[in-house]
């Protein structure tokens, strides 16, 4: 069956520390992968996206890598700062599907 | 940054009740969903919708739960008859071109309590 999840759920920094935040995947067809930042009462807010013919996105302090051979997504945050204490989750799309799968979530701390 | 906005922030209702949860998307974007995220879980799909009808749906979107466009602006998720299990958080996003070209933005959801 489809299914995307997290290795760990919970993860404790100290800030300026890097952050790697890991994502499983089990569905070989999926071809986009999303990641969330969701704080507190708040909805998922879009952090940096990766198709599959990509293996490294980067971003502002953020970088994706993708490993279609054993189906791994990663989330890497440079020096981390308290702001980037959330849950992060993955998500992927397949094509033909409106459906995003979701993840189980990771919980980062940052600790000052 | 345009944003997607939900209200309510919160809605309480007695089990068997109607609800409407609604949403204005972003204004140029043409891909609207549903996503549901029960306390501690995951964010689960419910239903996209494109060109004014359901591209798509869940098992969980059954009969009971309804989507509309009323006009150009709104998008509304109706729960016809609420059940104590709909209680959790609502949330809305949307796409400029679908979700395996585009991110969904996300509103910030509309807490649903069924009592």
């Amino acid at each position: 069956g489809e299914s995307v999840g997290l290795h760990l759920p919970t993860l404790s920094v100290q800030e300026g520390d890097n952050s790697i935040i890991n994502c499983a995947y089990s569905n070989s067809a999926s071809d986009y992968f999303i990641w969330y930042k969701q704080e507190s009462g708040k909805g998922p807010q879009f952090i940096i996206d990766i198709r599959s013919n990509m293996d490294k996105r980067q971003g502002q302090r953020v970088t994706v890598l993708l490993n279609k051979t054993v189906k791994h997504l990663s989330l890497q945050i440079a020096a981390t700062q308290p702001g980037d204490s959330a849950v992060y989750f993955c998500a992927e799309s397949q094509g033909g599907s409106e459906k995003l799968v979701f993840g189980k979530g990771t919980k980062l701390t940052v600790n000052p | 940054e345009p944003e997607v906005t939900q209200t309510p922030s919160h809605q309480v209702t007695q089990m068997g009740q109607e609800v409407i949860l609604r949403c204005v998307p972003i204004s140029n974007h043409l891909y609207f969903y549903w996503y549901r995220q029960i306390l501690g879980q995951k964010v689960e799909f419910l239903v996209s919708f494109y060109n004014n009808e359901i591209s798509e749906k869940s098992e969980i979107f059954d009969d009971q739960f309804s989507v509309e466009r009323p006009d150009g602006s709104n998008f509304t998720l109706k729960i016809r008859s609420t059940k104590l299990e709909d209680s959790a958080m609502y949330f809305c996003a949307s796409s400029e071109q679908g979700s395996n070209w585009s991110p969904l933005h996300f509103g910030n959801g509309t807490r649903l309590t069924v009592t």
